[in-house]
């Protein structure tokens, strides 16, 4: 079954910087690739997603990149503010998001300092 | 509020017994999800209903089974349970714009 790998486990930067979070997965067969962004205690949140027919989305202050042949995709967070600290977990789904179970990477911790 | 609705939002209980989580999918959405976190730790897919079927399992304990019922609301029921299954349970819904997570269940065994 797919498998994703997610790094840093942790990532600290100062306010302004630029957070780079990267992902691996195992099943070409995956075509949906979503970001979630998870407060302390609370429901993780969709924050971005790519699908597979598309190698990079931008939304204001993050984007996402995928490179299919590498089996890879990246979360970019530019000019970071301390509301951005949270987890944040990538995910692949083999069914396009809107149906089929989404496997998940362990999470990065990111912490911004002001 | 995502719209998809879980109950209870705490559930303190000993080890041994046995709970049942609630969770009510956003209205129209067909399909629940059922995920499991633990402390420190990523999502782990138990498994899945579609429209009242088991659509796909993963790596859910022979002591939880779960059922989604005609008016498509979900139960998640926990047997036996032991410490380590402490952690939070978030069940989620689909629809074309992706998955919407429900606020979750911390369920505590002591």
């Amino acid at each position: 079954g797919e498998n994703v790998e997610q790094h840093p486990s942790t990532l600290s930067v100062q306010e302004g910087d630029s957070a780079v979070i990267k992902c691996t997965y195992s099943d070409s067969a995956s075509n949906y690739f979503p970001w979630y962004k998870q407060e302390l205690g609370k429901r993780p949140q969709l924050i971005i997603d790519i699908r597979s027919n598309v190698g990079e989305k931008k939304d204001q202050r993050i984007a996402v990149t995928l490179n299919k042949t590498a089996k890879h995709f990246s979360l970019h967070i530019t000019e970071t503010q301390p509301e951005d600290s949270a987890v944040y977990f990538c995910a692949a789904s083999i069914n396009g998001g809107s149906q089929g179970n989404l496997i998940f990477g362990k999470g990065t911790k990111l912490s911004v300092k002001p | 509020d995502s719209g998809v609705t879980q109950t209870p939002k705490h559930l303190i209980t000993a080890t041994g017994q046995r709970v049942t989580l609630r969770c009510s999918p956003r209205s129209g959405d067909l399909s629940v999800y059922w995920y499991q976190q633990s402390l420190d730790q990523g999502l782990q897919f138990l498994i899945q209903y579609y429209n009242g079927e088991e659509r796909a399992k993963g790596n859910i304990l022979e002591r939880f089974s779960a059922q989604q019922f005609p008016d498509l609301h979900s139960e998640l029921n926990l047997s036996s349970l032991e410490l380590g299954d402490s952690a939070l349970y978030f069940c989620a819904s689909t629809s074309a714009y992706g998955y919407t997570f429900g606020s979750g269940t911390r369920l505590t065994v002591v």
